[in-house]
């Protein structure tokens, strides 16, 4: 139980172009459902809280213009790189829980490649 | 605020044998979690062990077990066995008080010889 589906898994496009990012619970409902950051060889950074129902929290320094988070439902996250530019090419990945301090399930990420 | 420090950048160990890695945290508060993940080559995270701050017994999980020396503040996973698959990267984690987000650290890259 408890799986996190993420798509895509690999996007190539141009600079200037929005990509969107889904993420869903097949098999739970997530109020809440994080997004992460990670740059090669790094660790993992929190970019914002997704809350159903309402707007995202986004953690300091990450644009919300520029990274857009939709959580029109209990099972569907998504979040949208606007205007995309080189420097945005990293790995994102999303999670969600089941409920409070249970451990959170990752999506298997998306590698995100600007050019 | 909250911090995980991971020492080991890289470690090596024999096929079959048992690898410590030392996960030490910063908390003020009382109520908190503690996690493990393993994130092969491939990039997926996959949750392995989980201790709570209030729990008296160390977690175990399979060949995993976390060493939980609260006075320490360490959380360190014990990884018995070792097989060729446990080759990844390992990243302690946590949570505090009633959030739920996870602040991660640095990680340790695990490599396991045949």
């Amino acid at each position: 139980g408890a799986v996190v589906s993420q798509h895509p898994s690999r996007v190539i496009c141009k600079s200037g172009t929005s990509v969107k990012i889904e993420c869903r619970s097949l098999d739970f409902q997530a109020t809440t459902m994080f997004w992460y950051r990670q740059f090669p060889k790094q660790s993992l950074m929190l970019m914002a809280t997704s809350n159903e129902g309402s707007k995202a929290t986004y953690e300091q320094g990450v644009e919300k213009d520029k990274f857009l988070i939709n959580h029109a439902s209990l099972t569907l996250s998504t979040l949208t790189v606007t205007s995309a530019h080189p420097e945005d090419s990293s790995f994102y990945i999303c999670s969600a829980s089941v409920v409070g301090n249970q451990p959170q399930h990752f999506g298997d990420g998306t590698r995100l490649s600007i050019l | 605020a909250q911090k995980i420090t991971q020492t080991q950048p890289g470690m090596f160990v024999q096929e079959k044998e048992a690898v410590t890695l030392d996960c030490t945290y910063d908390t003020s508060d009382q109520s908190y979690g503690l996690f493990w993940y393993k994130q092969p080559s491939s990039g997926e995270m996959i949750f392995l062990i989980y201790q709570g701050s209030y729990d008296e017994q160390n977690a175990t999980e399979g060949r995993y077990s976390l060493n939980f020396q609260k006075a320490r503040k360490s959380a360190n996973l014990v990884i018995s066995a070792s097989q060729l698959g446990d080759s990844a990267m390992y990243f302690c984690a946590m949570t505090q008080g009633g959030s739920e987000k996870l602040v991660f650290g640095k990680g340790t890259k695990l490599t396991v010889n045949p």
